[in-house]
């Protein structure tokens, strides 16, 4: 089982629509998570992280924490073309990241 | 800018060959990582260093790689007799180290290596 998982997916939502995506993690020590965005021949890029249960709010996009079900998740507000890209979920262990497979997102214009 | 500079950024070479990747952080007072990622696959873990010490190596670092971050500034990833299992991008990775050690990475833009 790997560490952080990502089941949803491929996602694809009209402009202007919220896109959800969720992850789960098995390692009940993690510490923060972390959601990147990954555009198609690109490096993951940082968009936001958690590390207290409940939400953070940051512009279009909010990052839900729930510890004692061990999920993590992102929402995007209003999607935009822009944000078509795969989304990376990361939790912290120690001093290193796990990530998942990513989910790769689609927004129609 | 993420203050990760990676060279070269793309590689191919032939099966066999050696090939040897740099990464340039911004600043020597941090974490420095380096993770592998394949097509459809999240970044996995190689191996990290704070200053020049390397603390954690992951298994997927078989005996053909070696890291090293001599001066706790820039680091090298080495891959020694390539094969084409090893056709993936490297991606090297800031950690700050500070009082609110809050873990996030910031990633450089990868060097691709292309196995033939």
């Amino acid at each position: 089982q790997k560490e952080v998982e990502q089941n949803s997916g491929p996602l694809s939502v009209p402009e202007g629509a919220i896109a959800s995506l969720n992850c789960t993690y098995s390692d009940r020590g993690s510490q923060s998570f972390f959601w990147y965005r990954q555009y198609s021949g690109k490096s993951p890029e940082l968009i936001m992280f958690i590390y207290s249960n409940g939400d953070k709010e940051d512009g279009r996009f909010t990052a839900q924490l729930n510890k004692a079900s061990q999920y993590v998740s992102l929402l995007i507000r209003d999607s935009q073309p822009s944000d078509s890209a795969t989304y990376l979920c990361a939790g912290r262990s120690d001093y290193k990241l796990s990530f998942g497979a990513g989910t790769t997102v689609t927004v129609r214009a | 800018d993420t203050g990760v500079s990676q060279d070269p950024r793309h590689k191919i070479t032939k099966r066999g060959q050696n090939v040897t990747f740099r990464c340039d952080p911004i600043s020597e007072h941090n974490r420095l990582y380096w993770y592998r990622q394949t097509l459809g696959q999240g970044p996995e873990f190689l191996t990290y260093f704070q200053n020049e010490a390397q603390l954690e190596k992951s298994r997927l670092l078989s005996d053909r790689f070696s890291a090293e971050r001599p001066k706790g500034s820039f680091s090298t990833l080495e891959i020694q007799r390539t094969e084409q299992g090893d056709s993936a991008m490297y991606l090297c990775a800031r950690q700050e180290v500070r009082d609110r050690d809050t873990g996030e990475l910031f990633f450089g833009e990868g060097s691709r290596l292309t196995v033939l």
